[in-house]
């Protein structure tokens, strides 16, 4: 299995909603990371989990909040977002260590913010 | 600060046609550099991945080059097909992170 699992694919909400993202993968992997992307643009990095531990985070405002529950999971809640905040927002995993660390991709969350 | 940058930003080709995208960054100091495709409103389809004590890579139609001293890699895509059409990232890796380039929209026409 070489996939990373996303839901929901398409998801709305107010500003005034709280909703989460959820990723999962059963590689093994050990780091699993959050990108922004918005169109036409690459995917900016947001935040990084190494052995289930915040190792990178890309100065994101509060208003997103990861969460690596094991392994195999990690969660972004989402609060009180901005309208700007619409974007398609990519998890990932890899192996940790080494120089072949390979990126794999979910196929995104686009989230549209009213 | 790792800067990448991929040249052309668009190309459009006939069916058939071989073709060179450019990947070129500003720190040779990386572990490896991956080519990934992205078709609209998707994820990223991971295609070659070269590492830094790597030459090159091949699978099936495509080969992507390193050349660290240089900071420059190449993937390149042989007869073409409209099914390649898509946009093509680049992204340098080092400590944990990946960079990406802006990448490349290509455009194969039928």
């Amino acid at each position: 299995d070489t996939e990373v699992t996303q839901t929901p694919k398409h998801l709305v909400m107010g500003m005034t909603n709280k909703k989460s993202l959820k990723c999962e993968q059963h590689m093994g992997h050990r780091a699993m990371y959050w990108y922004k992307q918005k169109a036409k643009k690459p995917p900016e990095l947001m935040f990084v989990y190494s052995y289930e531990k915040l190792s990178i985070n890309e100065s994101v405002p509060s208003r997103f909040s990861p969460e690596c529950p094991n392994s195999s999971l990690l969660n972004l809640h989402l609060h009180a977002l901005q309208p700007e905040d619409s974007a398609l927002y990519l998890c990932a995993s890899s192996q940790v260590g080494g120089t072949g660390e390979k990126l794999f991709f979910g196929s995104g969350t686009q989230l549209s913010v009213l | 600060k790792q800067e990448v940058t991929q040249i052309p930003a668009a190309l459009s080709v006939p069916e058939g046609e071989n073709l060179v995208l450019n990947c070129s960054f500003t720190d040779s100091a990386i572990y490896n550099l991956q080519w990934f495709r992205q078709d609209p409103g998707k994820g990223l389809t991971s295609l070659l991945l070269i590492q830094s004590s790597q030459r090159e890579q091949t699978s099936g139609r495509l080969n992507a080059s390193l050349d660290k001293s240089s900071g420059r890699s190449t993937l390149y895509i042989a007869a073409s097909q409209p099914g390649d059409s898509a946009t093509y990232l680049c992204a340098v890796r080092r400590a944990g992170k990946s960079t990406f380039g802006d990448g490349t929209t290509l455009t194969v026409k039928p």
